[in-house]
Parts: C-alpha cells; structure tokens; sequence
C-alpha cells in the first residue's frame, strides 16, 4: 500500500517564477492538508482539502499562495512570483473518511529553494 | 491561536539511558498525536492518543494523554542510535458533532542525539 507521494522532492526556482508542488494522497484517503516547515521549526499548517474543496485556508498566505485538490489527480500547491522566504520544506498529509481519530499520514516533502 | 510547548528542545544521551518529552498548550485538545522526523524526510506517526489519560505504547515507546487535555508526554525507554531524530507532538480539535477541524499544531520539535 503506496504511502503519500510528493514530487518533486526538490525544486529550485528563481525569485519571480512559480512553483507547483503535488501530492497524491494514500489510497483511499480523501482528506488532504498541506503544511510548510521552516528550518528548525515545527510544522505549520497552511491549508484542507477535501476532493474540489478548500475547507480551511486559514493558514494560507493572503496572496501567491493557491492550494487545489481535483476530482481526478493530485493536489496542486502553487506558489505565484517565488520569494526567498518561501524557501522551505512543504509536507502534504492525508487521512481517510472518518469521523473520529482522523489520523494524518505525511509525505517526504517537497524542498523549495528560492535562489 | 493554539500554540504548543515543547521540551526539552534538545537532548544528548547515552544508549540505553531512557527520555522523556513533553508538550503543554494553553488550549484544550482532542486528539495528541506524537511523530517522529528523520532529516530530509517526513514526520512519521508514533502514537496517537485519543481520550484524556489514555495511556498507550508502541514497542518502547509510550505516550499519555494528559488528564486536563492541556498536555501530553512521550517516553522512549532503552534508546537505540535509531532513535536519533526529531520529535513532535501534535494537537488536533474536534468540533461538538465529533469531526475533525482537520489541521494539526505542531509543537517545535526536541532534537534527540544518541551516543552509543
């Protein structure tokens, strides 16, 4: 059972251009959250999808920042005009459709490098 | 916003000796969950506590659910140098019809070094 998949692992991007970033969540799981990770720092959490919705972007910066998840293919976060504080590692988690015990299972991370 | 607390923000023991780490928030949580980071990787779960005092383990590792909901502690006893890694702890809400808000705070991690 494939766990939750995160490509690139890396990307480096130039100040001003985009950056998307995907996740493929377990099978099975139709919850998905992303969350960004300062070096030396905990996780932050950004944003919520359930399957063609955003259920909670409380965490999300106010603009560059857009999050998606399709009814067909990854979640997409996409980073517009790059700067260098968005360096850092981006993990996507996921969790099945359960009312109680919603446990989240991360990815590897994507490690954004704004040159 | 919940914030979490956690210590110590590093450790440096010997194999064998057992650790102790803890997490403190001034919210109430639902759910604790405890999760392991190795470098370059993402955070593995552990243990996931459910219920205020719930006491679980996993191999050596054992993590409560602290009564007032407010804290929780994880103990790792006998290390290993595979221990070696990043520990958080995590808190998680539920609403009154018992779903999830879905997003995790994170504490900020305590380092763990294992001489062997």
């Amino acid at each position: 059972n494939a766990g939750v998949m995160q490509n690139p692992r890396h990307l480096v991007r130039r100040r001003g251009q985009e950056a998307r970033l995907r996740c493929s969540p377990m099978k099975g799981h139709s919850h998905v959250y992303w969350y960004r990770q300062l070096p030396e720092e905990g996780l932050k959490f950004m944003v919520y999808l359930q399957k063609e919705n955003i259920i909670d972007e409380s965490g999300m910066p106010k603009e560059r920042f857009s999050a998606e998840f399709p009814k067909e293919g990854p979640s997409i976060l996409r980073i517009q005009q790059v700067v260098r504080g968005d360096s850092a590692a981006y993990f996507c988690a996921s969790s099945p459709l359960l009312s109680v015990g919603e446990t989240q299972y991360f990815g590897p991370g994507t490690r954004l490098l704004v040159l | 916003g919940q914030q979490l607390n956690q210590s110590p923000q590093s450790m440096f023991i010997q194999e064998g000796e057992d650790v102790s780490m803890n997490c403190t928030s001034s919210s109430i949580f639902n759910t604790w969950l405890w999760y392991k980071q190795d470098p370059g990787e993402g955070p593995v779960l552990l243990i996931a506590l459910y219920k205020a005092g719930e006491l679980t383990s996993n191999g050596r590792l054992t993590a409560q659910f602290g009564i007032t909901r407010k804290d929780s502690f994880l103990n790792i006893s006998a290390s290993i140098p595979s221990d070696v890694g990043i520990y958080f702890c995590a808190g998680q809400l539920k609403n009154a019809g018992g779903t999830s808000y879905g997003k995790l705070t994170f504490g900020q991690g305590t380092i763990l070094t294992v001489h062997p």
